[in-house]
């Protein structure tokens, strides 16, 4: 194991609430990233953080943000969740460019 | 933007062989490959950089064409273990970003 998870596991919530996912590392990589994965969109770059207090957008970062304020938390916040945002999150560790990337065990989030 | 992969599923009989490929229209510096079992995290398989030698791992292996911007996994004489969904996933130079494709879904059957 590479020594990630991610909480919760498992998570309803309302439209129009805010809501975060953590990823917690215990493997000191530099590298941390957040997916969704969607049926017949595989999975898509949302942000992520090649440091501390150093992120960047992915593909469909619309609607979300992040912070990184220790090597081994990565947040991911839904400011207002919206249906579409009902997937399954992944967190992904490496430690640099170039090298296999580890992942969490997802969450699924659900926006009624 | 995203890579994209061919096909988007197999079918196999155990001991048959399959590519998967995939493609992107950006320069690579590297390819990634990753399986995923239903309701779990895709796991590495492999990578390879450019300017590097094709791998393999038992009886998978990979190609990647830095001219093309292709990459092909190769799975020989398949196994039952062998099902899951396939992903490529596709760094560029100058960037930190590891881009996944759709994915190929692989089901191998007694």
């Amino acid at each position: 194991d590479a020594g990630i998870t991610q909480s919760p596991r498992h998570k309803v919530t309302e439209t129009g609430t805010p809501v975060t996912l953590r990823c917690h590392q215990t493997e000191n990589h530099r590298y941390m990233y957040w997916y969704r994965q969607d049926p017949g969109h595989g999975l898509r770059l949302i942000h992520y953080s090649y440091g501390v207090k150093d992120t960047d957008k992915g593909e469909v970062s619309d609607g979300y943000s992040v912070s990184r304020s220790k090597t081994e938390d990565f947040l991911l916040t839904l400011e207002s969740a919206t249906s579409s945002q009902t997937s399954v999150y992944f967190c992904a560790i490496r430690w640099t460019r170039g090298t296999e990337a580890f992942f969490g065990q997802g969450t699924r989030l659900t926006v009624v | 933007q995203q890579p994209v992969q061919s096909p988007q599923a197999v079918i196999l009989r155990e001991g048959e062989d399959a590519v998967i490929n995939c493609s992107s229209s950006k320069a690579l510096y590297s390819v990634h490959w990753y399986r995923q079992k239903h309701g779990e995290a895709p796991v590495f398989l492999m990578i390879l950089l450019k300017g590097g030698e094709q791998k393999g791992h038992e009886k998978i292996s990979a190609s990647f064409n830095e001219k093309k911007q292709q990459s092909s996994l190769y799975l020989t004489a398949s196994q039952l273990s062998y099902s899951g969904t396939y992903f490529c996933g596709t760094e560029t130079p100058n960037t930190d970003k590891l881009i996944f494709g759709t994915g190929t879904r692989l089901q191998v059957f007694p």
